[in-house]
């Protein structure tokens, strides 16, 4: 199993400005991937962390407002731009196996924009 | 598009009942199949999963869950419910190529009164 650290656990921040939230594994790990929890609803995949290259983004999500780091197997970092209420959520980190059989989530990021 | 349904949004039973929160996906072909809980102001926590063999799996807790691939199912039970089952749970697939990327249900929220 992977150990998945999240940096900060939660944050209250302003709208208009940014935070950038941490993920560390405490293995090497192929695939990371960050989802969102808006309240009261499920999980939304937003992208995967490439190491080495671009994140792969889903539909509805764009780089510019949510840019990710990969810079190496055990370290990935997504950014929440020009924040509004809107983007109050859960952010979660996963990581799993190139056979999908493993998905493993840190404890999440609780983010409130005020 | 492809789609996992939870059909039950919310469900509020005694303890001792019997649960059963039904799951279907759209996926045709290979899939790994995940049914994940919340508990209130917690983290995800992987209760049990499916990838190949057996197709009733026992996980965590007292649940099990039965693959039933004719049907697309992937439905959760536990025979009898405690309090500290209140909870919310997500059926969760993925599915080639993209493994790892899961894609969740909508959620059902479960209610256990004493």
């Amino acid at each position: 199993s992977a150990v998945i650290s999240q940096k900060p656990s939660r944050d209250i921040c302003q709208r208009g400005t940014s935070l950038t939230i941490q993920c560390q594994v405490d293995s090497q790990v192929t695939m990371m991937f960050w989802y969102r929890q808006q309240p009261g609803q499920s999980l939304t995949l937003i992208a995967t962390a490439n190491q080495g290259s671009e994140a792969t983004y889903e539909s509805g999500f764009v780089i510019d407002k949510f840019p990710i780091s990969r810079p190496n197997l055990t370290f990935s970092t997504l950014t929440v731009s020009n924040m509004s209420p809107e983007d109050s959520s859960i952010y979660l980190c996963s990581v799993g196996d190139g056979r999908g059989t493993e998905a493993f989530f840190g404890q999440g990021t609780r983010l409130t924009v005020v | 598009a492809q789609s996992v349904s939870q059909h039950n949004h919310h469900v509020i039973l005694s303890e001792a009942a019997s649960l059963e929160l039904g799951c279907n996906y759209s996926y045709g072909g290979t899939v790994n199949l995940f049914w994940y809980v919340q508990y209130p102001g917690q983290h995800l926590q992987l209760l049990l999963k499916y990838f190949s063999g057996d197709p009733l799996v026992k996980g965590i807790k007292g649940f099990e869950a039965e693959f039933i691939k004719s049907k697309f199912s992937f439905n959760l039970r536990k025979p009898s419910v405690q309090w500290s089952d209140t909870a919310e749970y997500f059926c969760a697939v993925n599915a080639p190529p993209s493994w790892g990327k899961l894609q969740f249900g909508a959620g059902t929220q479960v209610v256990v009164t004493p």
